[in-house]
């Protein structure tokens, strides 16, 4: 089956600076990456996608890549706020399941 | 347009105890799955039911674990009985499944603790 490594476990930045959350999935048959936000205590919000056709996308400050050859795809939060702090997931969809990465904890500090 | 409708929000029991929980998906989504969510980690899927099918229920611990899914809208999830480790948080999804994408959307979860 599918597994998806995500890196790093927790993240701390400054506010305004980027944010860089990387993943990497297994099965190659996965053409579905969504990303969830999690804040503590609430249902995980689909924040952004990306289909296997695709290798960028960008909506506002945030954006994520996919390289399918190496397998891994990133989620980039550009000049980040105090209310970018969350969970952030990465998820492979490899025939309509999705396999979720463990995690980043990220926090904005003002 | 309304989300996904979870409930009960909380819920406490004692091991041994049976406890069920509700489902009301978005409005026209064909796909309902079921996940549960340890503390720190991502969600781990347990059922997927397409239209009143399970497609997908390798992962359900079905010796005490099961799930429906009635006229292919509303689904309850069951354990019976529940264990220490069932302690988590359940998490319900829809999505419309259309050309094998699958954009699920999350319900708020219910916070299961057995004592």
């Amino acid at each position: 089956g599918e597994n998806v490594e995500q890196h790093p476990s927790t993240l701390s930045v400054q506010e305004g600076d980027s944010a860089v959350i990387k993943c990497t999935y297994s099965d190659s048959a996965s053409n579905y990456f969504p990303w969830y936000k999690q804040e503590l205590g609430k249902r995980p919000q689909l924040i952004i996608d990306i289909r296997s056709n695709v290798g960028e996308k960008k909506d506002q400050r945030i954006a994520v890549t996919l390289n399918k050859t190496a397998k891994h795809f990133s989620l980039h939060i550009t000049e980040t706020q105090p209310e970018d702090s969350a969970v952030y997931f990465c998820a492979a969809d490899s025939w309509g399941k999705l396999q979720f990465g463990a995690g980043t904890q990220v926090v904005v500090t003002p | 347009e309304a989300g996904v409708v979870q409930s009960p929000r909380y819920k406490i029991i004692e091991k041994k105890q049976p406890v069920a929980f509700w489902c009301n998906p978005i409005s026209g989504h064909n796909t309902l799955y079921w996940y549960r969510q340890n503390l720190g980690q991502g969600p781990e899927l347990l059922i997927r039911y397409e239209n009143e099918e399970a497609v997908d229920d390798s992962q359900l611990p079905k010796d005490r674990f099961s799930a429906e899914r009635l006229k292919g809208v509303d689904s309850t999830l069951k354990i019976q009985p529940a264990e220490l480790g069932d302690s988590a948080v359940y998490l319900c999804a829809s999505s419309l499944s259309l050309a094998g994408f699958h954009e699920q959307y999350f319900g708020p979860g219910t916070r299961l603790t057995v004592t």
